[in-house]
C-alpha cells in the first residue's frame, strides 16, 4: 500500500498569511493527488483534485503543485474559514485509497 | 443539488452487525462509483470499501471478510453491511462519490457506529 505522509502536522498562522502544507507518497503516483478541507463535526469537502486542478467552487486563494512523490497545497492569504484540518489523499494506485494523517491549520 | 445521507448508525456489541444506508439524489446514481470512508473521533480519514458503476466491489484489509457494500440503483442507495465488528470499528462511516478525477466529490454528513459492550 502507498503510505501517504503530511508536513507539518499543525501550523500556527494569522489571517492574511500564505499556508503550505507537504505530502509525501511512499512511491511515485504521478499526479494522482487530492486535497480535502474537514471542519469540526463536518464531513471532508474536496479543493483539489489531480495535484492541482482546483474543485469548482473552491476560492483561487488555494493552488496545489506536485508530481511524483512530493506535493504541495498553499493557501495564498489565510481567511478565518480557512481554519480547519486539511488532508491529502493518492488516487493513484488502488485499492487502497489512502489518506495523509492531516495538518491542522489553527489560529496563532 | 447533489446529497447523500447515511443512516443506519448506532451503539452495537462486539461481534455484532449492523447495515449502513446512504441514499444518493441530485445525480445519475447508477453512472458513479461510491466509497464509504471512516474517520474515528479525532482520528485522520481511513476507506472503507467502494463499488463500480458494473458491481465490482473493493476492500481494505483492515475489513475484508466482514464488510460488505452494495448498490441498488433503482433506488439510488447504496449499503455497507458490517459483520463481526470490533471496538476499532468505532467511527464516522462516510458515503462518498467518486470523481472521474480519482477523488471524492461528494461527502454525506456521516453516521456514528459505536461498538461496545
Amino acid at each position: 500500500d502507498i503510505q501517504m505522509t503530511q508536513s507539518p502536522s499543525s501550523v500556527s498562522a494569522s489571517v492574511g498569511d500564505r499556508v503550505t502544507i507537504t505530502c509525501r507518497a511512499s512511491q511515485g503516483i504521478s499526479s494522482w493527488l487530492a486535497w480535502y478541507q474537514q471542519k469540526p463535526g463536518k464531513a471532508p469537502k474536496l479543493l483539489i483534485y489531480a495535484a492541482s486542478s482546483l474543485q469548482s467552487g473552491v476560492p483561487s486563494r488555494f493552488s496545489g503543485s506536485g508530481s511524483g512523490t512530493d506535493f504541495t497545497l498553499t493557501i495564498s492569504s489565510l481567511q478565518p474559514e480557512d481554519f480547519a484540518t486539511y488532508y491529502c489523499q493518492q488516487a493513484n494506485s488502488f485499492p487502497p485509497w489512502t489518506f495523509g494523517q492531516g495538518t491542522k491549520v489553527e489560529i496563532k | 443539488e447533489v446529497q447523500l445521507v447515511e443512516s443506519g448508525g448506532g451503539l452495537v456489541q462486539p461481534g455484532g452487525s449492523l447495515r449502513l444506508s446512504c441514499a444518493a439524489s441530485g445525480f445519475t446514481f447508477s453512472s458513479y462509483d461510491m466509497h464509504w470512508v471512516r474517520q474515528a473521533t479525532g482520528k485522520g480519514l481511513e476507506w472503507v470499501s467502494a463499488i463500480g458503476t458494473a458491481g465490482d466491489t473493493y476492500y481494505p484489509g483492515s475489513v475484508k471478510g466482514r464488510f460488505t457494500i452494495s448498490r441498488e440503483n433503482a433506488k439510488n442507495s447504496l449499503y455497507l453491511q458490517m459483520n463481526s465488528l470490533r471496538a476499532g470499528d468505532t467511527a464516522v462511516y462516510y458515503c462518498a462519490r467518486g470523481f472521474p478525477g480519482r477523488a471524492f466529490d461528494y461527502w454525506g454528513q456521516g453516521t456514528l457506529v459505536t461498538v461496545s459492550s
